[in-house]
């Protein structure tokens, strides 16, 4: 199986502060078809997961551009430009390019 | 507005059977695939599976540490896709979830499945 391995698991973080998280994979995860299927997700406190970034880069809807998702290969970055309140609780990076699809160990992000 | 919504989960003794739905709206459910997930009590998350669209085979893919315990199905009519756990064990407990896509664009909120004697 991918073993994905985030870095730091715990990370306190000022408001307005930069932040940046990183996720790196056992493998490539360049898939047959040329893309890189790379996820990131949020999770906050007693509620379920929200994506924020799939295929490495791009937001999803509603997502604020604060945050930004970069990598190749098997290193890849989640970085919030300026933390908020609401960006607090645990982020996961995910691959779906080789089976079993599998998650980092999350990164639990807390507001000093 | 996309939603989806889990349900069936319980207290279970350990051996035993239990299917979850995951019943959905807002969007065109047989153009997609839809997977679950879970996350044991304060732990991280763990695919389960997936179901492809029929127009795309209906293919069905699991984590192998399931062991073929664990089945996903999809009534696409209704919207509503289905996981049915047999064997259950007390390391199943935990919140199991669907999403929207292979790649899990959106969650649903989650059932709790306890397995205990």
């Amino acid at each position: 199986d991918v073993v994905l391995t985030q870095s730091p698991l715990s990370l306190p973080v000022a408001l307005g502060q930069p932040a940046t998280i990183s996720c790196r994979s056992s493998q490539s995860l360049v898939f047959s078809d040329g893309n890189t299927y790379l996820n990131w997700l949020h999770q906050r406190p007693g509620q379920s997961p929200r994506r924020l970034i799939y295929k490495v880069s791009n937001r999803d809807s509603g997502v604020p551009d604060r945050f930004s998702g970069s990598g190749s290969g098997t290193d890849f970055t989640l970085q919030i430009i300026s933390v908020e309140a609401e960006d607090a609780g645990v982020y996961y990076c995910m691959q779906g390019t080789h089976l079993p699809y599998t998650f980092g160990q999350g990164t639990r992000l807390e507001i000093k | 507005e996309v939603q989806l919504e889990e349900s069936g989960g319980d207290l279970v003794e350990p051996g035993r059977s239990l299917a979850l739905s995951c019943a959905t709206s807002g969007f065109p459910f047989e153009n997609y695939a839809m997977s679950w997930f879970r996350q044991a009590p304060g732990k991280g998350l763990e695919w389960l599976g997936f179901i492809k669209s029929r127009s795309r085979g209906g293919q069905r893919e699991y984590n192998a540490s399931l062991r073929g315990r664990f089945t996903i199905s999809r009534d696409d009519s209704a919207g509503i896709a289905y996981l049915h756990m047999n064997f259950l064990r007390a390391d199943d407990t935990g919140t199991y979830f669907c999403a929207l896509g292979g790649a899990a664009a959106l969650w649903g909120r989650g059932t709790l499945v306890f397995v205990s004697s």
